[in-house]
């Protein structure tokens, strides 16, 4: 059974934290997604990483940055949070391919709230 | 740029009736995929059908169907016999990008099953 996992399901933090989110995937798959997503709004996506040590820039980056150092494990870092990152944020891996179906694997979410 | 819409935030039905979910997408592209997601309470967000644009037939997996029309740009999903556990948030995505996956989501329809 494929498995996308994050490291919490909700967290509390003040404005001005660093925060940490972190990612795992168990599929061998090289690409990686942080997403959040707000009522109204759906998905949007914040980094992808396609490769270690790679990453591009998604459709909201400003606030966030990203790591990743293994091929399993992707990192978003909040790194002075405020009030208007409160929102789910969702992780999501899929396998590299031109003419796959690239069907992507979520993990559970984490409940951000920034106080 | 690609947009993906849907325009029913909450939709209901009865169990046992059938109702269908609306999204229309814009893009210049020949060739790409559509799928939609479901995710339900718990927040695991899972695929339910995907459609490739090459493809003249409507993608089936068991009460799950599409409406797939490429010159309207619409891409509606119909959930037949619902049961209970249909009661989830639905997403509408378009993949953007053949090599890394990329997905544009819409704004997600709720769907509330009535016993």
């Amino acid at each position: 059974d494929v498995k996308v996992t994050q490291s919490s399901r909700y967290l509390v933090k003040r404005t001005g934290e660093k925060v940490f989110l972190e990612c795992v995937q168990d599929m061998d798959h090289e690409n990686m997604f942080w997403y959040r997503q707000d009522p109204g709004l759906g998905l949007r996506l914040i980094y992808f990483s396609y490769d270690v040590k790679m990453k591009e820039k998604g459709d909201i980056p400003e606030g966030y940055s990203v790591s990743r150092e293994k091929k399993e494990r992707f990192s978003l870092i909040l790194e002075s949070a405020s009030t208007n990152q409160t929102s789910m944020y969702l992780c999501a891996s899929t396998i590299l391919g031109s003419r796959l179906y690239n069907e992507q694997f979520f993990g559970p979410g984490t409940r951000l709230t920034v106080l | 740029a690609q947009t993906v819409t849907q325009s029913q935030p909450e939709m209901s039905v009865q169990e046992a009736e059938t109702v269908t979910l609306s999204c229309t997408y814009d893009t210049s592209e020949s060739d790409y995929y559509l799928f939609w997601y479901k995710q339900p309470p718990s927040r695991q967000m899972i695929l339910v059908i995907r459609q490739e644009a090459y493809k003249q037939q409507n993608a089936t997996e068991n009460r799950f169907s599409v409406n797939f029309q490429k010159a309207a740009k619409s891409f509606s999903l119909k959930i037949s016999d619902s049961q209970l556990g249909d009661a989830a948030m639905y997403f509408c995505a378009y993949r953007r990008d053949s090599n890394t996956g990329k997905l544009i989501f819409g704004q997600g329809t709720t769907l509330q099953v009535k016993p």
